[in-house]
């Protein structure tokens, strides 16, 4: 009973290009939500975060929207660059719980 | 030096076997995580411990036990090992139980167990 879903397994993009990732959710406790990225290999690293009680969050080229109504959320990279190439992974937590998404790979074409 | 580190990398074992993979974080955090990312590539939870109290315990085998000697350790104890148990296990840690805040999970690189 996935509660975070990435229906998109892979993305690919252009450099310089947008990357839109796209994530939904069903459980309208979800209070706090996250993106990470993951290189092969490694563990995934926090990337960018946003609380329910706000609809947007910038930080440099990554933007997360949140559409509390609709339970959906997503990231923007602009611009896209040969080193954003990785699976990035929604989260969205409930109290002490952090329930994760399946992951989308970015792959950004030279 | 590592914030989250996580040994072995690696572990190919036979089916039966007992194994334990073993965790430390050094950035003063309260509360450690042990995740399992199976086949579908899922992050899922298993164990949450704060302070060394155990806060969470999804439904996860009796086999699976977690040990949590002081708050900068967390190490997971698998008895019987099974083929569905191959996966990666990935340890994590939190400055404190709540999320929000700016408070986010470190990940440690993860550990590859292969039961055969």
């Amino acid at each position: 009973d996935q509660q975070v879903k990435q229906n998109s397994p892979s993305l690919s993009v252009q450099e310089g290009r947008i990357s839109i990732l796209n994530c939904d959710y069903t459980n309208s406790m979800f209070d706090y939500f996250l993106w990470y990225k993951k290189y092969p290999a490694e563990g995934p690293t926090f990337l960018i975060s946003i609380s329910s009680i706000k609809d947007k969050n910038e930080d440099g080229r990554f933007t997360v929207f949140l559409n509390k109504s609709a339970k959906h959320l997503s990231l923007h990279i602009v611009p896209s660059q040969p080193g954003d190439s990785a699976v990035y992974f929604c989260a969205a937590s409930e109290g002490y719980k952090l329930s994760f998404g399946a992951g989308t790979t970015v792959t950004v074409r030279a | 030096d590592t914030a989250v580190s996580q040994t072995p990398k690696y572990l190919v074992t036979q089916m039966g076997n007992d194994k334990s993979i073993k965790c430390e974080q050094n950035l003063g955090h309260d509360t450690m995580y042990w995740y399992k990312q199976d086949s579908k590539k899922f992050l899922k939870i298993m164990f949450s411990y704060n302070n060394k109290e155990l806060i969470i315990n999804e439904t996860v085998p009796n086999r699976f036990s977690p040990k949590s000697p002081d708050k900068a350790h967390l190490n997971l104890h698998i008895n019987s090992l099974e083929l569905g148990d191959s996966a990666v296990y990935f340890c994590a840690s939190s400055h404190n139980r709540a999320f929000g805040s700016g408070n986010t999970i470190y990940f440690g690189e993860g550990s590859w167990l292969t039961v055969v």
